[in-house]
């Protein structure tokens, strides 16, 4: 079975400082996907970042920037100089193969991250 | 713009009731879905479908119908055998033509509670 698992429920940091989202999966599959999403406060997710089981280059866009570990299953992101707009819940999901051609993807808790100006 | 829209926002539901909440998209998308999020806990699967006519039950589908005629629309059905409705839910969809790993587009969420 998959399963997601974000340990941490809140985080609360004053603004400008670094934070890390951190994000361990498990799966079988050999090839999937993880998948970072944002939750504002209107409620829609805005997708952030997908990585494939096969690459674990990092990735940098901007203040964001994640790190994939395959040794340690964990896909975890990083804000740099945090910003009172980047207050939200923050999902990690994973995706294995696909099933009749719809992706199935399982959800971690959720990170609920402040920033306080 | 293409995107997916939800409504209502804000529903109620009386006892014994059945209600549909709303999920249409113009980004020609193959693939919907429908989530349930609970205060403090992911989003769990109550139906996807592949294609027009054709649709699998997710991990709680108990409690809940869908319906699939055309490609933009994806309605869910909640219905009264389904005790404890009180949600955030969720629409989304995805490309699935050859391709794997696409990420889904989220709507903006119908909150259903309780009267």
């Amino acid at each position: 079975a998959q399963k997601v698992t974000q340990a941490q429920t809140e985080i609360s940091v004053v603004e400008k400082e670094d934070v890390t989202l951190d994000c361990v999966y498990e799966t079988r599959d050999t090839t999937y996907y993880l998948f970072w999403y944002k939750q504002p406060p209107s409620g829609e997710l805005v997708f952030l970042i997908r990585r494939n089981s096969f690459d674990e280059q990092n990735e940098i866009s901007g203040r964001y920037s994640w790190n994939f570990q395959k040794s340690t299953s964990s896909f975890n992101f990083t804000i740099t100089a945090s910003q009172v707009v980047d207050s939200a819940v923050y999902f990690c999901a994973l995706s294995g193969l696909i099933i009749q051609g719809a992706q199935k993807l399982v959800f971690g808790q959720g990170t609920r991250l402040t920033i306080n100006p | 713009d293409g995107g997916i829209t939800q409504s209502p926002k804000y529903l109620f539901r009386k006892e014994g009731q059945n209600v549909t909440l709303s999920c249409e998209q113009n980004l020609n998308h193959d693939a919907m879905y429908w989530y349930r999020q609970d205060p403090g806990q992911g989003l769990r699967l109550i139906y996807y479908s592949q294609i027009v006519n054709d649709f699998q039950k997710g991990d709680i589908a108990e409690g809940y119908s869908v319906s699939r005629e055309k490609k933009e629309s994806f309605p869910l059905t909640v219905t009264s055998a389904q005790k404890n409705p009180t949600a955030f839910y969720l629409c989304a969809s995805s490309i699935v033509r050859g391709r794997i790993g696409q990420p889904q587009h989220f709507g903006d969420g119908t909150r259903l509670s309780i009267l």
